[in-house]
């Protein structure tokens, strides 16, 4: 299942609201995770099952979508959140990714 | 404390074979899937494989179909990656990660997601 992720970089700056967009090639449900990935880093999971808060990550990250159109969403930017992420479908294997969106300082 | 640790990286020639281990710690390994994933260098996540608890259900990405096999050692709670047929596309960062579930093969029951990673170990093929 491929996994279109929008737009692979995006320049925001601190206190912004940011929305990453992924679509998947058919309907997977709800089955989307979303990562956070800082440079030298492993990958961290922030939102799985589309809107569910990982343990731990701020409430300023949110997911929605179902079917093939997914969205995560930071409301307010920190500086720490200037990062790459990625979704990720978990409906079938491979469990395969977006290509990754890399969000920058403004 | 939760924690994987990845061994048997390193530098091979073309066509050559490589193990990697991963050492999990810190919480009840037999009780869940686990997988591989890896990044080349600046770019992307790939999932490279993917094994159930009990080792029933594999998954592989077409890639690698034949000449990697994902495996794992509850009692050692430890999960190899055994990379036969070594080619320069297979140059990587290669993850070893906990999932949220026990199995790979999608249920109602459970929900699904790579909530621990380790640091990974670099493959070269060169």
């Amino acid at each position: 299942i491929q996994m279109t992720q929008s737009p692979s970089s995006l320049s925001a700056s601190v206190g912004d609201r940011v929305t990453i967009t992924c679509r998947a090639g058919q309907n997977i449900g709800r089955d989307v995770n979303w990562y956070q990935q800082k440079p030298g880093k492993a990958p961290k999971l922030l939102i799985y099952a589309a809107s569910s808060l990982h343990s731990g990550v701020p409430s300023r990250f949110s997911g929605s979508g179902s079917g093939t159109e997914f969205t995560l969403t930071i409301s307010s930017l920190q500086p720490e959140d200037f990062a790459s992420y990625y979704c990720q479908q978990s409906y079938s294997t491979p469990r395969t990714f977006g290509q990754g969106t890399k969000l920058e300082i403004k | 404390e939760v924690q994987l640790v990845e061994s048997g990286g390193g530098l091979v020639q073309p066509g050559r074979a490589l193990r990697l281990s991963c050492a999990a710690s810190g919480f009840r390994f037999e009780d869940y899937a686990m997988h591989w994933v890896r990044q080349v260098s600046g770019k992307g996540l790939e999932w490279v494989a993917g094994i159930s608890w009990n080792s029933k259900s594999l998954g592989y990405v077409d890639s690698v179909k034949g000449r990697f096999t994902i495996s794992r050692d509850n009692a050692k709670n430890s999960l190899f990656l055994q990379m036969d047929s070594l080619t320069t596309e297979d140059t990587a960062l290669y993850y070893c990660v906990k999932d949220m579930a026990p199995t790979i093969v999608v249920s109602p029951n459970f929900h699904y997601g790579m909530d621990v990673w380790g640091q990974g170990t670099t493959v070269t093929v060169s």
